[in-house]
C-alpha cells in the first residue's frame, strides 16, 4: 500500500466550476498535509497546509481534511485555467525514527477548460 | 527570503561523468530534502537532513548517489558514474521544522547522454 494515495485523475472542469482532488494517505499518525501545485516545467508550490480536522479556506481553495478515515481533499471553487496544473497531496510523518518525512502522492493534473 | 536556491538549472552530461548539484536552503530552516522527478515515478525522495545529518537515505537508487551536507546553508548530491537513468529533475526543498510545509527550488534538470 502507498503511503499517500490521489485520484489518478485526469480531471477536467469548465471554467467556474467546482474542482474536487483526493486524497488518502497509510499512516494513522500523520499530523501535517499540504497541497501543491505544479505547473508543467516548475517546482512544486505549496498552496495550503492542514493540521486539524476540519475545513480550512483559502480565498478560492477549501481544504478539508479527516482523520477518522484518512483522507485530505481541496476544493477549487470558481476554477480558472489558470488553475490548470498538476496538484500535488503530501503527508508528514509525526514520529519514528522517520520524523519528518514528507510522502508524496503522484498527483491529479486539472485542466480547466475556457 | 531567497528561496531555495540550487545550481545548476540545466547539466547534459555524458555516461560515467561525474555529476555534483548543489543546494542552498532557506536560512534558519532545520531540514533539507533532496526528490528526484520523472514522469514514470513522479516525485521520489532520496534523502533528507536534519541539523546537517542525514535522517534517511533509502530513497538513494544505489551507490552511485550520495549526499552531504557539511554545514546548514549548503548541500550537494552526487552521481558518480552517471548513467542515462539518472535523467530527471532534481529537486532541493527545505522546512523550518518536522511538520512544517516544504518550500522547493527551482530544480536542476539532468541530461545524461
Amino acid at each position: 500500500q502507498k503511503e499517500v494515495e490521489q485520484n489518478s485523475g485526469p480531471l477536467s472542469v469548465p471554467e467556474g466550476a467546482i474542482a474536487s482532488l483526493n486524497c488518502t494517505y497509510s499512516d494513522r499518525g500523520s499530523q501535517s498535509f499540504f497541497w501543491y501545485r505544479q505547473y508543467s516545467g516548475k517546482s512544486p508550490e505549496l498552496i495550503m497546509s492542514i493540521y486539524s480536522n476540519g475545513d480550512k479556506e483559502d480565498g478560492r481553495f477549501t481544504a478539508q481534511l479527516n482523520k477518522a478515515s484518512q483522507y485530505v481533499s481541496l476544493l477549487i471553487r470558481d476554477s480558472q485555467p489558470s488553475d490548470s496544473a498538476t496538484y500535488l497531496c503530501a503527508v508528514r510523518r509525526a514520529g519514528g525514527s522517520t520524523l519528518g518525512r514528507l510522502y508524496f502522492g503522484r498527483g491529479t493534473q486539472l485542466t480547466v477548460w475556457p | 527570503d531567497a528561496g531555495v536556491i540550487q545550481s545548476p538549472r540545466h547539466e547534459v552530461t555524458e555516461m560515467g561523468q561525474e555529476v555534483t548539484l548543489r543546494c542552498k536552503p532557506i536560512s534558519g530552516h532545520d531540514y533539507l530534502f533532496w526528490y528526484r522527478q520523472t514522469m514514470m515515478r513522479g516525485l521520489e525522495l532520496l534523502i533528507y537532513f536534519n541539523n546537517n545529518v542525514p535522517i534517511d537515505d533509502s530513497g538513494m537508487p544505489e551507490d552511485r548517489f550520495s549526499a552531504k551536507m557539511p554545514n546548514a546553508s549548503f548541500s550537494t548530491l552526487k552521481i558518480q558514474p552517471s548513467e542515462p537513468r539518472d535523467s530527471a529533475v532534481y529537486f532541493c526543498a527545505s522546512s523550518l521544522n518536522f511538520d512544517s510545509p516544504l518550500h522547493f527550488g527551482n530544480g536542476t534538470r539532468l541530461t545524461v547522454t
